[in-house]
Protein backbone atom coordinates (compact mmCIF):
# COMPACT_ATOMS: atom_id res chain seq x y z
CA UNK A 1 0.00 0.00 0.00
CA UNK A 2 1.18 3.44 -0.96
CA UNK A 3 2.59 5.72 2.30
CA UNK A 4 3.66 8.86 2.74
CA UNK A 5 6.33 10.07 5.73
CA UNK A 6 6.24 13.58 6.67
CA UNK A 7 8.61 13.41 9.69
CA UNK A 8 8.94 16.91 11.06
CA UNK A 9 5.90 17.33 12.76
CA UNK A 10 6.73 20.72 13.29
CA UNK A 11 9.50 23.22 12.69
CA UNK A 12 9.78 26.74 13.71
CA UNK A 13 12.23 29.47 11.96
CA UNK A 14 12.63 33.11 12.06
CA UNK A 15 11.55 35.05 9.05
CA UNK A 16 14.44 34.97 6.19
CA UNK A 17 15.48 31.55 7.41
CA UNK A 18 15.38 29.16 4.36
CA UNK A 19 13.45 26.04 5.42
CA UNK A 20 13.18 22.10 3.87
CA UNK A 21 10.13 19.80 4.64
CA UNK A 22 10.42 16.60 4.33
CA UNK A 23 8.47 13.60 2.48
CA UNK A 24 9.51 10.21 1.67
CA UNK A 25 6.37 7.57 0.30
CA UNK A 26 6.62 4.36 -0.50
CA UNK A 27 4.72 2.66 -3.19
CA UNK A 28 5.29 -0.28 -5.73
CA UNK A 29 3.50 1.37 -8.92
CA UNK A 30 5.77 2.33 -11.47
CA UNK A 31 4.08 5.32 -12.49
CA UNK A 32 2.57 8.10 -9.72
CA UNK A 33 2.16 11.54 -9.23
CA UNK A 34 3.33 13.77 -5.99
CA UNK A 35 1.58 16.65 -4.53
CA UNK A 36 2.20 18.90 -2.00
CA UNK A 37 -0.70 21.24 -0.22
CA UNK A 38 -0.62 24.26 2.45
CA UNK A 39 -3.39 24.27 4.87
CA UNK A 40 -3.88 28.01 6.27
CA UNK A 41 -5.44 27.78 9.53
CA UNK A 42 -8.67 28.82 7.55
CA UNK A 43 -8.68 25.10 6.57
CA UNK A 44 -8.45 25.13 2.94
CA UNK A 45 -5.87 22.63 1.14
CA UNK A 46 -3.74 24.83 -1.06
CA UNK A 47 -2.47 23.39 -4.09
CA UNK A 48 1.29 23.88 -4.60
CA UNK A 49 2.36 21.09 -7.09
CA UNK A 50 1.74 18.09 -8.25
CA UNK A 51 4.65 16.14 -9.90
CA UNK A 52 5.00 13.33 -12.03
CA UNK A 53 7.14 10.15 -11.13
CA UNK A 54 8.91 10.25 -14.54
CA UNK A 55 9.85 13.72 -13.86
CA UNK A 56 12.84 14.32 -11.65
CA UNK A 57 13.73 17.67 -12.30
CA UNK A 58 14.04 20.04 -9.94
CA UNK A 59 11.50 23.05 -9.66
CA UNK A 60 11.51 25.88 -8.62
CA UNK A 61 8.23 29.04 -8.13
CA UNK A 62 9.48 32.14 -6.63
CA UNK A 63 10.85 31.28 -2.94
CA UNK A 64 9.44 27.69 -3.46
CA UNK A 65 11.25 24.82 -4.82
CA UNK A 66 11.54 21.54 -4.75
CA UNK A 67 13.10 18.12 -4.82
CA UNK A 68 12.55 14.67 -6.06
CA UNK A 69 14.78 12.03 -5.53
CA UNK A 70 12.96 9.06 -6.75
CA UNK A 71 16.54 6.72 -5.55
CA UNK A 72 15.63 7.71 -1.97
CA UNK A 73 11.09 8.34 -2.72
CA UNK A 74 12.00 11.80 -1.14
CA UNK A 75 9.80 14.47 -2.53
CA UNK A 76 11.54 17.51 -0.36
CA UNK A 77 9.76 21.17 -0.03
CA UNK A 78 12.78 24.55 0.42
CA UNK A 79 10.94 27.57 1.41
CA UNK A 80 13.29 30.24 0.72
CA UNK A 81 13.78 33.42 2.72
CA UNK A 82 10.69 32.49 4.84
CA UNK A 83 7.89 35.15 5.53
CA UNK A 84 5.22 35.31 8.61
CA UNK A 85 2.26 34.27 5.77
CA UNK A 86 4.45 30.78 5.07
CA UNK A 87 3.20 29.65 8.25
CA UNK A 88 0.22 26.67 7.80
CA UNK A 89 0.53 22.84 7.75
CA UNK A 90 1.82 21.16 4.66
CA UNK A 91 1.26 17.86 3.44
CA UNK A 92 2.55 15.88 1.30
CA UNK A 93 0.94 13.60 -1.02
CA UNK A 94 1.08 10.38 -3.34
CA UNK A 95 -1.27 9.00 -6.14
CA UNK A 96 -3.04 6.11 -5.46
CA UNK A 97 -4.82 4.46 -8.89
CA UNK A 98 -7.59 2.54 -8.87
CA UNK A 99 -9.76 1.39 -11.58
CA UNK A 100 -8.78 4.75 -13.06
CA UNK A 101 -9.91 6.77 -10.36
CA UNK A 102 -7.12 8.60 -8.03
CA UNK A 103 -6.87 8.85 -4.38
CA UNK A 104 -4.30 10.82 -2.71
CA UNK A 105 -2.61 9.50 0.23
CA UNK A 106 -1.55 11.73 2.68
CA UNK A 107 1.25 12.51 4.90
CA UNK A 108 0.54 13.58 8.74
CA UNK A 109 1.39 17.29 7.84
CA UNK A 110 4.30 19.68 8.79
CA UNK A 111 3.30 22.58 10.94
CA UNK A 112 5.73 25.24 10.36
CA UNK A 113 5.94 28.47 12.51
CA UNK A 114 7.39 31.49 11.01
CA UNK A 115 8.18 33.96 13.43
CA UNK A 116 9.05 37.84 12.95
CA UNK B 1 -12.99 31.11 -11.81
CA UNK B 2 -14.57 30.59 -8.75
CA UNK B 3 -13.15 28.14 -6.21
CA UNK B 4 -14.31 24.79 -5.28
CA UNK B 5 -17.47 25.84 -2.40
CA UNK B 6 -18.57 23.98 0.01
CA UNK B 7 -21.45 24.58 2.52
CA UNK B 8 -22.20 24.84 5.11
CA UNK B 9 -18.47 25.71 6.39
CA UNK B 10 -19.78 24.99 10.34
CA UNK B 11 -22.41 22.67 11.56
CA UNK B 12 -23.27 21.18 14.78
CA UNK B 13 -25.47 17.93 15.87
CA UNK B 14 -25.62 15.44 17.69
CA UNK B 15 -25.18 11.86 17.99
CA UNK B 16 -27.73 9.60 15.77
CA UNK B 17 -28.32 12.53 13.35
CA UNK B 18 -27.57 12.78 9.93
CA UNK B 19 -25.72 15.22 7.71
CA UNK B 20 -25.94 16.20 4.43
CA UNK B 21 -22.94 18.32 3.14
CA UNK B 22 -22.66 20.18 0.05
CA UNK B 23 -20.22 20.74 -2.51
CA UNK B 24 -19.80 22.92 -5.73
CA UNK B 25 -16.70 21.67 -8.30
CA UNK B 26 -14.76 24.31 -10.30
CA UNK B 27 -16.69 25.21 -13.19
CA UNK B 28 -15.78 22.82 -15.69
CA UNK B 29 -14.74 19.87 -13.54
CA UNK B 30 -16.13 16.66 -13.40
CA UNK B 31 -14.80 14.90 -10.85
CA UNK B 32 -15.16 15.09 -7.09
CA UNK B 33 -13.59 13.38 -4.18
CA UNK B 34 -14.33 13.91 -0.63
CA UNK B 35 -11.94 13.81 2.14
CA UNK B 36 -11.98 13.65 6.24
CA UNK B 37 -9.81 14.92 8.52
CA UNK B 38 -9.28 14.19 11.92
CA UNK B 39 -6.45 15.37 14.47
CA UNK B 40 -5.76 11.02 15.34
CA UNK B 41 -6.10 9.71 11.37
CA UNK B 42 -5.34 13.03 9.46
CA UNK B 43 -6.42 12.98 6.10
CA UNK B 44 -8.71 10.22 4.66
CA UNK B 45 -10.26 9.63 1.25
CA UNK B 46 -13.61 8.64 1.52
CA UNK B 47 -15.32 8.62 -1.97
CA UNK B 48 -14.44 10.19 -5.79
CA UNK B 49 -17.68 10.44 -7.89
CA UNK B 50 -17.18 10.86 -11.47
CA UNK B 51 -20.13 12.25 -14.10
CA UNK B 52 -22.15 11.21 -11.80
CA UNK B 53 -21.01 7.65 -10.64
CA UNK B 54 -18.81 6.56 -7.60
CA UNK B 55 -15.46 5.75 -9.16
CA UNK B 56 -13.78 4.60 -5.53
CA UNK B 57 -14.19 4.23 -1.95
CA UNK B 58 -12.34 4.48 0.78
CA UNK B 59 -12.40 2.38 4.19
CA UNK B 60 -15.59 3.67 5.55
CA UNK B 61 -18.34 2.20 7.10
CA UNK B 62 -21.63 2.24 5.25
CA UNK B 63 -22.97 5.15 7.41
CA UNK B 64 -21.15 7.54 4.90
CA UNK B 65 -22.71 7.42 1.24
CA UNK B 66 -22.57 10.12 -1.36
CA UNK B 67 -23.79 11.15 -5.04
CA UNK B 68 -23.16 13.70 -7.80
CA UNK B 69 -25.53 15.54 -9.95
CA UNK B 70 -25.73 16.13 -13.35
CA UNK B 71 -24.69 19.49 -12.86
CA UNK B 72 -21.20 18.03 -11.23
CA UNK B 73 -22.27 19.38 -7.72
CA UNK B 74 -21.49 16.64 -5.27
CA UNK B 75 -23.12 16.15 -1.71
CA UNK B 76 -22.48 13.79 0.91
CA UNK B 77 -24.07 12.22 3.44
CA UNK B 78 -23.47 10.39 7.35
CA UNK B 79 -26.32 8.70 8.84
CA UNK B 80 -26.22 7.83 12.72
CA UNK B 81 -23.93 10.20 13.65
CA UNK B 82 -20.80 8.97 16.23
CA UNK B 83 -18.65 11.58 18.49
CA UNK B 84 -16.07 10.12 15.94
CA UNK B 85 -17.34 11.42 12.97
CA UNK B 86 -16.50 15.18 14.20
CA UNK B 87 -13.98 16.50 11.37
CA UNK B 88 -13.47 18.70 8.75
CA UNK B 89 -14.51 17.71 5.64
CA UNK B 90 -13.07 18.51 2.69
CA UNK B 91 -14.48 18.52 -1.23
CA UNK B 92 -12.09 18.33 -3.97
CA UNK B 93 -12.45 18.59 -7.90
CA UNK B 94 -10.00 17.82 -10.62
CA UNK B 95 -9.28 19.08 -13.87
CA UNK B 96 -7.77 18.12 -16.54
CA UNK B 97 -4.37 18.69 -16.11
CA UNK B 98 -4.81 16.17 -13.10
CA UNK B 99 -4.72 19.11 -10.54
CA UNK B 100 -6.57 18.40 -6.94
CA UNK B 101 -8.66 21.90 -5.85
CA UNK B 102 -9.92 21.74 -2.44
CA UNK B 103 -12.42 23.93 -1.16
CA UNK B 104 -12.26 25.15 2.15
CA UNK B 105 -14.40 22.52 4.39
CA UNK B 106 -17.37 21.52 6.02
CA UNK B 107 -16.57 21.48 9.87
CA UNK B 108 -18.36 19.28 11.90
CA UNK B 109 -19.04 18.54 15.62
CA UNK B 110 -20.97 16.00 16.78
CA UNK B 111 -22.04 15.99 20.60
Amino acid sequence: AQKVTQAQTEISVVEKEDVTLDCVYETRDTTYYLFWYKQPPSGELVFLIRRNSFDEQNEISGRYSWNFQKSTSSFNFTITASQVVDSAVYFCALSEWKGGSEKLVFGKGTKLTVNP
Amino acid sequence: KAGVTQTPRYLIKTRGQQVTLSCSPISGHRSVSWYQQTPGQGLQFLFEYFSETQRNKGNFPGRFSGRQFSNSRSEMNVSTLELGDSALYLCASRGDTGELFFGEGSRLTVL
